[in-house]
Parts: structure tokens; C-alpha cells; sequence
């Protein structure tokens, strides 16, 4: 595609419920990154895949997160037993290649409201 | 801990005059260093990257770095109305991770 999708671009849940969010790269782009985003703040990593495989998993804030990503497609972030600290706008990225050292394009975002 | 510092703002700014947006960061061995637009209520948007000491230019906008001073600034000449939104600094680590800056609020008055 053009640019990094993201869906669905609004959600809102309940306490306690489980969520996914889903982000499609662009074509091409073997590498991918979440980032959590709260209201007024700065950008915060959650997790890079290269491939399939996320050798870095240390910005998930609890085990009640999780990732996988389908070879070099298709992601999705799994929010499970939602609280409220959880909402927050949820951006993925994606850059050709892996390593922080290369330029990540965004996508749009999935802004998650926990009521 | 990284970190990466930047001045929250806002910056404000008359229209036509230059815009100088300042982060430092404090992991020494970084390389690569990018800026990033953010519009309210919309994702980053890359608009610099520099990897060497010195100035880039690219249209109105020039990066200056400093490794000796770890040190990366972004000016906007002929600030524009448009150009208001939060400036993000961006430093990736020696390993997959991007530490953001909180970053700097602008506003260009007409």
C-alpha cells in the first residue's frame, strides 16, 4: 500500500476487556514498531519486530500485552483484561529496514478509550 | 536510562521569522538522528534525518548536529502559520530502539 494502516482508527472498550489493534506496513518494509502515545505526551516503545521475530520486547508495559506480526506483514497488538491507564492512541511504524537507525513512516493510529 | 531533552514550548514565533527547536540526548554512541512534525491529533511525520556533525538543509528546514555536544537542533526559516505543531526529536539506541523526545510545542503567529 501507499502508507501504514492502521484499524480500527477509534475503540472503545470497558475495563477488563480484551483489544486488538492491527497495523498493516508498507509494502516492503521489513521492520515494524508499536508506540504508545498518551494525551500530551512524548511517544513511548513498546515493541520492534524484524520479520516475524521481535527481539526486542522491552517497552510492553505488562504481561497483559502482546505481539505477533504474520513474516513481513500484517501485526497485531493484543491488550488483554483492559484497565483504564491503558487509553491512549496507539501508533505503528514501519521502515525498510530493521535497526533504529533508519527512517520509520507511521501510520495513522488507534486511539483506544478504556471506560 | 537514555534520555532525550527537549524543551516542551510552546515556542512561539511571528510569521516570516526563524524557528530554532534544541534536543540533547545522553547516549553517546548514537548515530542517526531524526526530526519529526507532529500535527494535534495526527501521527509523526518525518521531516529530517542527519548523521553527521555539521548542518543539512532541505528546503526551509536545517538540522545541525553536534556529537561532541550530543546536540541536534532544527531551524525552520520563514516560519509559516503551517508549520505549527509539536517538533519530535528522535535518537535511536545502539540496538532496535527509538527514544522519542517529548517534544516542542510551536506556534507561528500571522
Amino acid at each position: 500500500g501507499a502508507g501504514v494502516s492502521q484499524s480500527p482508527s477509534n475503540k472503545v472498550t470497558e475495563k477488563g476487556k480484551d483489544v486488538e489493534l492491527r497495523c498493516d506496513p508498507i509494502s516492503g518494509h521489513t521492520a515494524l514498531y508499536w508506540y504508545r502515545q498518551r494525551l500530551g505526551q512524548g511517544l513511548e516503545f513498546l515493541i520492534y519486530f524484524q520479520g516475524n521475530s521481535a527481539p526486542d520486547k522491552s517497552g510492553l508495559p505488562s504481561d497483559r500485552f502482546s505481539a505477533e506480526r504474520t513474516g513481513e506483514s500484517v501485526s497485531t497488538l493484543t491488550i488483554q483484561r483492559t484497565q483504564q491507564e491503558d487509553s491512549a492512541v496507539y501508533l505503528c511504524a514501519s521502515s525498510l529496514v530493521g535497526g533504529g537507525t533508519n527512517e520509520q513512516f507511521f501510520g495513522p493510529g488507534t486511539r483506544l478509550t478504556v471506560l | 536510562q537514555k534520555e532525550v531533552e527537549q524543551n516542551s514550548g510552546p515556542l512561539s514565533v511571528p510569521e516570516g521569522a526563524i524557528a530554532s527547536l534544541n534536543c540533547t540526548y545522553s547516549d553517546r554512541v548514537s548515530q542517526s538522528f531524526f526530526w519529526y512534525r507532529q500535527y494535534s491529533g495526527k501521527s509523526p511525520e518525518l521531516i529530517m534525518s542527519i548523521y553527521s556533525n555539521g548542518d543539512k538543509e532541505d528546503g526551509r528546514f536545517t538540522a545541525q548536529l553536534n556529537k561532541a555536544s550530543q546536540y541536534v537542533s532544527l531551524l525552520i526559516r520563514d516560519s509559516q502559520p503551517s508549520d505549527s505543531a509539536t517538533y519530535l526529536c528522535a535518537v535511536p539506541t545502539g540496538g532496535f530502539k527509538t527514544i522519542f523526545g517529548a517534544g516542542t510545542r510551536l506556534f507561528v503567529k500571522a
